[in-house]
């Protein structure tokens, strides 16, 4: 089985950065997924990191460690429009995703 | 049609009721997947499907069936709707060498 911990909530202001852990703990891996949902649409792909280290897009990060079974997405520069859920989920091996519980940021002017 | 299309965008059904969710996809994926969003469960896998003619049971597959009869289409079928199957349901599909998941948008679903 999976289990995916994320927080639930957090606040930032506007222009700052906002680092959102995730643990895993998995009974098999082939990646970790970001996804953004903005309230009442669809999740939508930010970025997948497979091996360990960061990858950067544009004012995204997100960072792995297989041997901790943790990851992070740091969004840059907030904009009131990244206030949204984030969330993270782990590849199973088998085409599956298991999705963590989603963190809300709010940005605040 | 361009990548995941989802039908109805919302839907009230009467306990007991049988009812099909529609989810047709354009863009080849061999892999597509139906899940269930709930307010802070977030999204759980119902079915999935790696290629046509194959299906397998996610995390949560009770009082739900699915189809894949090709590759564009993977309907959900609710065979008796009770009110626990309120929530907003989430198509996707993937190709299998990429991984990332493309979402449709949504149908939301109150059972009375």
């Amino acid at each position: 089985g999976q289990n995916i911990d994320q927080p639930t909530e957090m606040t930032a202001t506007e222009g700052a950065i906002v680092q959102i852990n995730c643990t895993y703990q998995t009974s098999g891996f082939n990646g970790l997924f970001w996804y953004q949902q903005h309230a009442g649409e669809a999740p939508t792909f930010l970025s997948y990191n497979v091996l360990d280290g960061l990858e950067e897009k544009g004012r995204f990060s997100s960072f792995l460690s297989r041997s901790k079974g943790y990851s992070y997405l740091l969004l840059k520069e907030l904009q009131m429009k990244d206030s949204a859920s984030y969330l993270c989920a782990v590849g199973d091996g088998d085409y599956k995703l298991s999705f963590g519980a989603g963190t809300t940021v709010t940005v605040r002017a | 049609i361009a990548g995941i299309t989802q039908a109805p965008t919302s839907q009230i059904l009467a306990a007991g009721r049988r009812m099909t969710l529609r989810c047709t996809q354009d863009m080849r994926h061999n892999a597509m997947y139906w899940y269930r969003q709930d307010l802070g469960l977030g999204l759980r896998l119902i079915h999935y499907s790696n290629t046509a003619g194959t299906t397998g049971k996610g995390e949560v597959p009770d009082g739900y069936s699915v189809s894949r009869a090709n590759t564009d289409d993977f309907p959900l079928t609710l065979a008796s709707a009770v009110p626990s199957q309120t929530s907003v349901y989430f198509c996707a599909s993937s190709d299998a060498s990429m991984g990332e998941q493309f979402f449709g948008p949504g149908t939301r679903l109150t059972v009375l």
